[in-house]
């Protein structure tokens, strides 16, 4: 059974605090994701890391930095937290390579993050 | 810019009920189309489309794509108060970067 954890469910924090975010999958996957959702926004990726040590900005990186030590691993930094980064965090995995072969990207529980 | 655009964004109808859920998309090298159910937890995968004219089939569920007019729809037949949920719309484009649309709201009412 595919999973994919996030460490935390819900997180308060204030302004101006670093905050880790935490996902493993267990499905050996090379590709992972992290998105934000945002009401009448949908899911906007933020940065995705298709191996170890590799990664790419996605639509909305700013105020965002990831790190990919471990394959199982990502993490999602908010080095400077602020009150727009109020929203609900996705951890995402899928197996390498895409396209075509790939059938879907796992997605964790979520992180509801609030900045006050 | 990629873009995915989802029709209606809310839908309210009575269980029983047939509807249509509409995704269109302009994307840079289309890879696959994907369709999602998302309730009170992280979205839950339904289809993936990557050719056009066949449908895909699971339960009272089905989809189809047409890539020609880049779009895709969703039905659901029979509906049932569990159907409730945001329908979600996501395209895969370059460098496997996946692009989502703003989610269909389905309340199916008893």
């Amino acid at each position: 059974d595919v999973k994919v954890t996030q460490s935390s469910r819900y997180l308060v924090k204030r302004t101006g605090e670093k905050v880790f975010l935490e996902c493993v999958q267990d499905m050996d996957h090379e590709n992972m994701f992290w998105y934000r959702q945002d009401p009448g926004l949908g899911l906007r990726l933020i940065y995705f890391s298709y191996d170890v040590k590799m990664k790419e900005k996605g639509d909305i990186p700013e105020g965002y930095s990831v790190s990919r030590e471990k394959k199982e691993r990502f993490s999602l930094i908010l080095e400077s937290a602020s009150t727009n980064q109020t929203s609900m965090y996705l951890c995402a995995s899928s197996l390498y390579p895409g396209g075509v072969n790939m059938e879907t990207q796992y997605f964790g529980p979520g992180t509801r993050l609030l900045v006050l | 810019e990629d873009k995915v655009v989802q029709s209606p964004l809310s839908l309210v109808v009575h269980e029983g009920d047939t509807v249509t859920l509409n995704c269109s998309y302009e994307v840079t090298n289309f890879r696959s189309l994907l369709w999602y159910k998302q309730e009170k937890k992280a979205p839950t995968f339904l289809f993936m489309l990557t050719s056009s004219g066949i449908e895909k089939k699971s339960g009272r569920l089905s989809s189809i794509l047409d890539k020609k007019e880049l779009f895709s729809i969703l039905n659901i037949t029979a509906t049932q108060t569990g159907d409730s949920a945001v329908y979600l719309c996501a395209v895969e484009g370059r460098g496997q970067n996946f692009v989502f649309g703003p989610g269909t709201r389905l309340s199916v009412l008893p």
